[in-house]
């Protein structure tokens, strides 16, 4: 089991890109990293799910290195709404094997005006 | 559609009763979670289903049980609560292999008095 390690907290200001890095140095080869966001008295929501280099959607940015160790998640331009606990996940895409994959304590994200 | 419905969204229960959280998705998910969530930590899984009739333990699953007899429900019971059962929980569902992770209600909060 791939565990993740993460900070423990971010401030940022609004309009400032955020990245967010995750290290999961025993990730295996089948396992994939995703990134969760969860707002006070909320689920946690799918952001991002990435394999290896570059994921982009409407959302945000993954960049995941050659060596795969190590991921970060990029928020362009935040705002004050981007303010929640950011989660980062590594396992396999098959829920199957993956029932023992485990939400850390997360990074909570303050952004400020 | 209405993805991941929890209910109900609060409950006090006094120590030893029982009671019954119901999730229902409609996106015909194979796979449905059980987690909890106590302050300032992570999401803990408790129970999981893959399929219609089948469930599993997860990382704490003393003192629940659950059940799945329809695909699109999965019920979390508490025979006798107790006050370590106060926290949010959180019912979540996914395709068996999915590159856009779990789907997640929007919480229980249970208090156990």
């Amino acid at each position: 089991l791939a565990k993740t390690t993460q900070p423990i907290s971010m401030d940022s200001y609004e309009g400032q890109e955020v990245n967010i890095t995750c290290s999961h140095n025993n990730i295996a080869t089948n396992d994939y990293i995703t990134w969760y966001q969860q707002f006070p008295s909320q689920g946690p929501r799918f952001i991002i799910q990435g394999y290896k280099t570059k994921v982009t959607n409407e959302v945000a940015s993954l960049f995941i290195p050659a060596d795969r160790k190590s991921s970060t998640l990029s928020l362009p331009r935040v705002s004050l709404s981007d303010t929640a606990v950011y989660y980062c996940l590594v396992g396999e895409r098959a829920a199957a094997n993956n029932n023992d994959m485990r939400f850390g304590a997360g990074t909570r994200l303050t952004v400020k005006p | 559609n209405a993805g991941v419905t929890q209910t109900p969204k609060f409950r006090v229960l006094k120590t030893g009763q029982s009671m019954t959280l119901l999730c229902a998705q409609d996106m015909n998910h194979e796979y449905m979670y059980w987690y909890r969530q106590d302050p300032g930590m992570g999401l803990r899984l408790i129970h999981y289903s893959v399929g219609e009739g089948t469930t599993a333990k997860g990382e704490v699953p003393d003192g629940y049980n659950v059940s799945r007899l329809k695909k699109q429900n999965f019920l979390l019971g508490l025979e006798s609560a107790a006050p370590s059962q106060t926290s949010v929980y959180f019912c979540a569902s996914s395709f068996a292999d999915s590159p856009y992770g779990y789907t997640f209600g929007s919480g229980t909060r249970l208090t156990v008095v």
